[in-house]
């Protein structure tokens, strides 16, 4: 168990529907990372909040968004969903040092 | 294009056998870590690997960093059916975003009892 969690486990919906899906970080740690894999891309960086605040951006398609609340719970938002949007959703969390990161079990998405 | 590319992409042995799985960059990285994931969790890190020609022991498995710090390995010795699992490196490449970490797609092994 690496201290971080994920809901839901699985979310299945439709195609042009929004999602949210929801990470709590380990206790402590101030860096949430959003990361999607997919079979084909494999795992990519989507996005890094650092208590509360947008540090890094990656592949992030415009229709997500993130945010980090000021308990440093984030929430990765999903809009007008595509059959493509179909992946695993991890959400990691690290301290300042940020050598480290450690996952969560993930949200498997299914957009039908 | 992929930064990183990990080879084989699928691996399956016998128990008690040794294998040596690949990640190679046109790169240069500042480090190097691998992760194992396992079916229906997340990835958790083995080893972080920071100086070029460096090599770490973690048990029955070997990492060693290239000495341009453009290529990893994972030497695993005796492999067990516990070992099964998906193989990603994953680094920061020199020159990017230090917070942006790189993944390859990964090596799946299998070790069959």
């Amino acid at each position: 168990d690496s201290g971080v969690t994920q809901t839901p486990k699985h979310l299945i919906t439709a195609t042009g529907q929004r999602v949210t899906l929801r990470c709590s970080p380990r206790s402590g740690d101030l860096s949430v990372y959003w990361y999607q894999q997919s079979l084909d891309q494999g795992l990519q960086f989507l996005i890094q909040y650092y208590n509360g605040e947008e540090r890094a951006k990656g592949n992030i398609l415009e229709r997500f968004s993130a945010q980090q609340f000021p308990d440093l719970h984030s929430e990765l938002n999903l809009s007008s969903l595509e059959l493509g949007d179909s992946a695993l959703y991890f959400c990691a969390s690290s301290d300042d040092r940020e050598n480290e990161q450690f996952f969560g079990p993930g949200t498997r998405l299914t957009v039908l | 294009t992929q930064l990183l590319e990990q080879s084989p992409q699928f691996l399956s042995i016998q128990e008690g056998e040794n294998l040596t799985v690949y990640c190679n960059s046109s790169s240069v990285f500042s480090s190097l870590q691998w992760y194992r994931q396992e079916p229906g969790e997340g990835p958790v890190l083995l080893v972080t690997v920071v100086t070029g020609g460096e090599v770490k022991k973690l048990k029955r498995l070997t990492f060693q960093f290239g000495d341009a710090r453009k290529d990893s390995s994972l030497h695993i010795t005796a492999a067990q059916p516990g070992d099964t699992g998906l193989y990603l490196c994953a680094g920061f490449p020199v020159g990017g975003s230090n917070y942006k970490l790189t993944f390859g797609k990964g090596t799946l092994l299998t070790v069959n009892p």
